[in-house]
């Protein structure tokens, strides 16, 4: 089944442990990107990638990193987490956003404390 | 820049009414539009695309946009709601950077 999945789907962590979240995608697209979900502001865009090695900041970069070592994968990196981070992410894939849209991950709900 | 607009945040329909959830655009050009839904605890679905040619565009479970360029709008429709439609809809534009704008979405509840 042609899918992106996300893990984990839950996570609560303390400020400043270092966490990843994992993306996998089964559809060899190019295009990846994060998106944070939050209530009242809908999903902003963290980082996106249009291909391997290829990697660039979305709308709210600030305390993330990614990296694009496989087409499959696209990890999201906090790497010293804070409160304002709680929010739901979502990983998403695509042959060309614009033209097919993005396939979306279920989602991980983060919670900083 | 793009953007999205999605006026109303939050709507309640009874079962079996008629459904317009609005959405207007800001983009220089004819843009490549999407609605997306996202029910609860779930990723988000692909409802329906637009990219150019007829502006009334069919969708999954019975919905349909029409784009009206006059307007900058693309709004969703749907003849009669079902209970199960109850979930978040998302409106978005292709970005400059090949990628996709949201909107802050439109919840809707569904009244028996």
């Amino acid at each position: 089944e042609a899918q992106v999945t996300q893990n984990p789907r839950y996570l609560i962590t303390v400020t400043g442990k270092k966490l990843t979240v994992t993306c996998s995608q089964n559809m060899n697209h190019e295009y990846m990107s994060w998106y944070r979900q939050d209530p009242g502001l809908g999903l902003r865009q963290i980082y996106y990638s249009m291909n391997v090695e290829v990697t660039d900041k979305g709308d709210v970069p600030e305390g993330y990193k990614v990296s694009r070592k496989e087409k499959r994968n696209f990890p999201l990196i906090l790497e010293s987490p804070s409160p304002n981070q709680t929010s739901l992410y979502f990983c998403a894939s695509s042959l060309e956003p614009s033209v097919h849209g993005y396939t979306f991950g279920s989602g991980t709900r983060l919670t900083v404390v | 820049a793009q953007s999205v607009t999605q006026p109303d945040i939050h709507i309640t329909v009874s079962e079996g009414a008629s459904l317009e959830l609005r959405c207007n655009y800001s983009y220089g050009a004819t843009p490549y539009l999407f609605w997306y839904v996202q029910s609860p605890g779930q990723g988000l679905q692909l409802l329906l695309k637009y990219f150019s040619g007829d502006t009334l565009v069919q969708g999954i479970k019975g919905f349909e946009a029409e784009f009206k360029r006059s307007q900058s709008s693309f709004n969703l429709r749907k003849p009669s709601v079902h209970w199960s439609d109850a979930a978040e809809y998302f409106c978005a534009v292709e970005g400059s950077q090949g990628n996709l704008i949201f909107g802050k979405g439109t919840k809707l509840s569904v009244k028996p």
